[in-house]
């Protein structure tokens, strides 16, 4: 069972332009994270933000978390042709077992 | 090398055959996770060590399925028996402790049983 979903499932935009991404959960988390995935690839963490925190970044990413409305978002800016990839948000549950829930993820493409 | 490895990285396993995937933590770490991955779909959690300890194995999905992690460092996923829905992605992550910690990931074992 998944307890992410991501919104869209897809997204196409033009370089340059900037990619949102959005991430539902249902249950209290401890924290959460985001990691991207190439075709055929490993996953790559992005950025983890703990459940006290409201907003995060690293270079042209930026994440929000809005516990009281179990939501998260991702936001490219600027976005370039590397970016394309899958997106997936993953939480970690406060009564829950050492592992990572994941969502099905957002394929994001990113037109030269 | 500095980062999760796994291997074989493809596996073509005849339905019944037995397969073992292979996963090298980074140095350190103390916990290791076993995912499974359909296409299209987010990794799915099978199973934790921290060091040698397997401490959940509520996602590996029959017991066809093991793990073992014997000197908490490599881990061993095996398969008994494989059939035709075991075909997935194998993904294996190590953090230095738990999930709180950033996990870092294998690029996988993709087993596709024929």
């Amino acid at each position: 069972s998944q307890q992410g979903e991501e919104d869209p499932q897809a997204l196409s935009i033009q370089e340059g332009e900037n990619a949102t991404m959005n991430c539902s959960y249902k249950t209290s988390i401890n924290n959460l994270q985001w990691y991207r995935q190439n075709s055929g690839r490993g996953l790559v963490h992005l950025i983890l933000i703990r459940s006290n925190e409201r907003e995060k970044h690293s270079g042209r990413l930026r994440v929000t978390l809005d516990t009281s409305k179990k939501s998260s978002s991702l936001l490219i800016t600027a976005s370039r042709a590397a970016d394309t990839a899958s997106y997936f948000c993953a939480t970690s549950l406060i009564q829950g077992a050492q592992k990572l829930v994941f969502g099905q993820g957002t394929r994001l493409t990113i037109n030269p | 090398g500095a980062g999760v490895s796994q291997s074989p990285r493809y596996k073509v396993a005849k339905r019944g055959q037995d397969v073992a995937l292979r996963c090298d933590p980074i140095s350190g770490h103390v916990s290791l996770f076993w995912y499974q991955q359909a296409l299209g779909q987010g990794p799915e959690f099978l199973t934790y060590f921290q060091n040698e300890a397997q401490l959940d194995k509520s996602g590996l999905p029959s017991d066809r399925f093991f793990a073992e992690r014997p000197e908490g460092s490599v881990s061993t996923l095996k398969i008994q028996r494989t059939q035709q829905e075991d075909s997935a992605v194998y993904l294996c992550a190590s953090s230095l402790y738990g999930v709180n910690t950033e996990a870092f990931f294998g690029q996988g074992t993709r087993l596709t049983v024929v």
